[in-house]
Order: C-alpha cells, then sequence, then structure tokens
C-alpha cells in the first residue's frame, strides 16, 4: 500500500515555512523525499533510515518517526524554486536501492 | 558527471505495438530501476536489474519486461500495448548496498502517449 501524503496541496507566499507529512500502513525502514518539477525528472532532496541514518541537502531537514511510521519534510523560508510536487517514497529495508513505494504527492506552490 | 540519460524523449505508438525504451545510469552505479508515473500519480515501480538479472519486480504484467546489458544500461519493453499504457517512464540509477544512504537518481523520463 503507497504512504499517504498530507496535505495534498499548499500555497505558501516566499519565506514562509512548508511542513509536508508521509504516513505509511507498514513499518518504516527508510523514507526518500524527492522534488518533481513539471515535466521533469523527481530530484532526490533527503533519504532517512531506520536507526537513524540520513542524507540530504542543507537547507532541507526532516524527521522519522518509526513508532509513528510517519515522516515529516521541513521546508523553511521557502524560494520561488521550492515550488513543485513533493514525493515521498517508502523503502523495504535499510537500503536506499531498493523499490520504493511512493505516495500521490504533494503539490507546492510559492508565490513572491 | 553524466546523471541519468534516456531516450527517446518522446514516444507516440498505436495500440498493439510494442515499445523499447532506453536508460543509461549514472557513473558509478549499477543498479538501474524503472518506474511508471500516470498523469497526477506518484511513481510505480516495475522492476529492477542488477547484474543483468531482475532482481525484484512490481505488480505489472509480463507484457513489461527488460534487460541490461554488461555496461550497466538497460531497457524497458513493453509489448501490446494498451491506452492505459500512457505514462511518464522513469529510469533511476543506484549502487548496489554499498552504503546504507544511497539513494536512487532519476532520469528525465520517456513520455509514451499510446492512441
Amino acid at each position: 500500500q503507497q504512504p499517504v501524503q498530507s496535505p495534498q496541496a499548499v500555497i505558501l507566499r516566499e519565506g514562509e515555512d512548508a511542513v509536508i507529512n508521509c504516513s505509511s500502513s507498514k513499518a518504516l525502514y527508510s523514507v526518500h523525499w524527492y522534488r518533481q518539477k513539471h515535466g521533469e525528472a523527481p530530484v532526490f532532496l533527503m533519504i532517512l533510515l531506520k536507526g537513524g541514518e540520513q542524507k540530504g541537502h542543507e537547507k532541507i531537514s526532516a524527521s522519522f518517526n518509526e513508532k509513528k511510521q510517519q515522516s515529516s519534510l521541513y521546508l523553511t523560508a521557502s524560494q520561488l524554486s521550492y515550488s513543485g510536487t513533493y514525493f515521498c517514497g517508502t523503502g523495504p529495508s535499510n537500503f536506499g536501492n531498493e523499490k520504493l513505494t511512493f505516495g500521490t504527492g504533494t503539490r507546492l506552490t510559492i508565490i513572491p | 558527471d553524466a546523471g541519468v540519460t534516456q531516450s527517446p524523449t518522446h514516444l507516440i505508438k498505436t495500440r498493439g505495438q510494442q515499445v523499447t525504451l532506453r536508460c543509461s545510469p549514472k557513473s558509478g552505479h549499477d543498479t538501474v530501476s524503472w518506474y511508471q508515473q500516470a498523469l497526477g500519480q506518484g511513481p510505480q515501480f516495475i522492476f529492477q536489474y542488477y547484474e543483468e538479472e531482475e532482481r525484484q519486480r512490481g505488480n505489472f504484467p509480463d507484457r513489461f519486461s527488460g534487460h541490461q546489458f554488461p555496461n550497466y544500461s538497460s531497457e524497458l519493453n513493453v509489448n501490446a500495448l494498451l491506452l492505459g499504457d500512457s505514462a511518464l517512464y522513469l529510469c533511476a540509477s543506484s549502487r548496489d548496498r554499498d552504503i546504507p544512504t544511497d539513494t536512487q537518481y532519476f532520469g528525465p523520463g520517456t513520455r509514451l502517449t499510446v492512441l
């Protein structure tokens, strides 16, 4: 079953903060966050693993709650370039290169 | 350092035809995964190739098949095309279980339209 993302869409002004949530009905081992702009490939933002390891971009942070089977992506001081659709993908193990099951996405629009 | 490349960019086919999509992984990557992304949806895993063999498979019919070559590049073949096969087909490459935080990097995709 695919993870559920919330909200489905959000509009923010430049400089505001955003939180995007990803909930899984299965145990979480790895969570991968990507941003996709219209007509382009998904771009890797962050990976979080059960056990605490993570890797990602400087201005983006995320949390991994194993007990609640949830992850949240935090975008602070949003910029126009942050606009796009954000997807979380969950993996079946602690290795990031395995089959990913993606959520339906959160569309983020940043306005000046 | 070239990223993941895919060809062609766009393709138009008619129902019943067959199609082959191609992918070259990022330098240093040996694992290729294929995903199908319908409009407005998240990518769905089709299968993954490693050492020229299909290692994992998603919930797709046998009409979807693939191949990986010794240079790690890969092809996705779809036979007997249906209207519902119209989608963006994404290739993602990665390194096999080298470092746990290694993730998958996506190519620009091939937009397939079936008429």
